[in-house]
């Protein structure tokens, strides 16, 4: 069945550093790619998508460009802020399912200091 | 938009007793979906349903738990009789069809079964 893999957290940062968040996806055919991200007290809220090979998603200076050839989704930030703090959701949308149901990983905490 | 509308969002109950939680997915939309979210399993889905249909259940982890979607405006999701390892926060998210699968989570419900 399909699965998302993500790097395991907490992810400590100073403020204006560069982020990586490794994502690797198993999943038949093309699936599409998101991150989500969730911060405290909240419910997750799509920060960026992708929706075929080579596609790039963007939104609020992140970036993750979805790669077939190595199954990845990875998310990166050239200079996160203290507001980033949050944790971010790989997921995809596949043929298990219909299409309907989204598959999550299992998140990955970010922390970003003075 | 009021986006994805779940009530209660803090519920704190004893063992033995009847959960209910409530949520409003947002208008038009008709794909609905609850989920679990726990330290220990991160996020599971419980159970979704297309155009108040239940499509999906196999998420939901035992017979006394239940969910209803009597119409498009509004879905619930029971606990009977509730037990302390059903504590977790409950999301609810609904999405179009067709389109890229993108779903719109509410703030969720923190429940605490003592």
């Amino acid at each position: 069945g399909d699965s998302v893999t993500q790097m395991e957290g907490p992810v400590t940062l100073s403020e204006e550093a560069f982020l990586t968040i490794n994502c690797t996806y198993t999943a038949t055919g093309y699936p599409s790619l998101f991150w989500y991200v969730q911060y405290p007290g909240e419910g997750l809220q799509l920060l960026l998508k992708a929706t075929k090979a080579d596609d790039k998603g963007s939104n609020k200076g992140f970036e993750a460009t979805y790669r077939k050839e190595t199954t990845s989704f990875h998310l990166e930030k050239g200079s996160v802020q203290v507001s980033d703090s949050a944790v971010y959701f790989c997921a995809l949308s596949g043929v298990t399912g219909g299409g309907n149901k989204l598959t999550f990983g299992t998140g990955t905490q970010l922390k970003v200091e003075l | 938009d009021a986006g994805v509308i779940q009530s209660p969002r803090h519920e704190v109950t004893e063992m033995g007793q009847e959960v209910t939680l409530r949520c409003k997915p947002i208008s038009g939309h008709n794909s609905l979906f609850w989920y679990r979210q726990t330290m220990m399993r991160g996020l599971e889905l419980l159970i979704y349903f297309n155009n108040n249909v239940p499509i999906d259940d196999s998420g939901m982890p035992e017979d006394r738990f239940s969910a209803k979607m009597p119409n498009a405006s509004f879905s619930t999701l029971k606990i009977q009789p509730s037990e302390p390892r059903d504590s977790a926060v409950y999301f609810c998210a609904s999405r179009t069809s067709g389109g890229k699968n993108i779903q719109y989570f509410g703030a969720g419900t923190r429940l605490s079964v003592l």
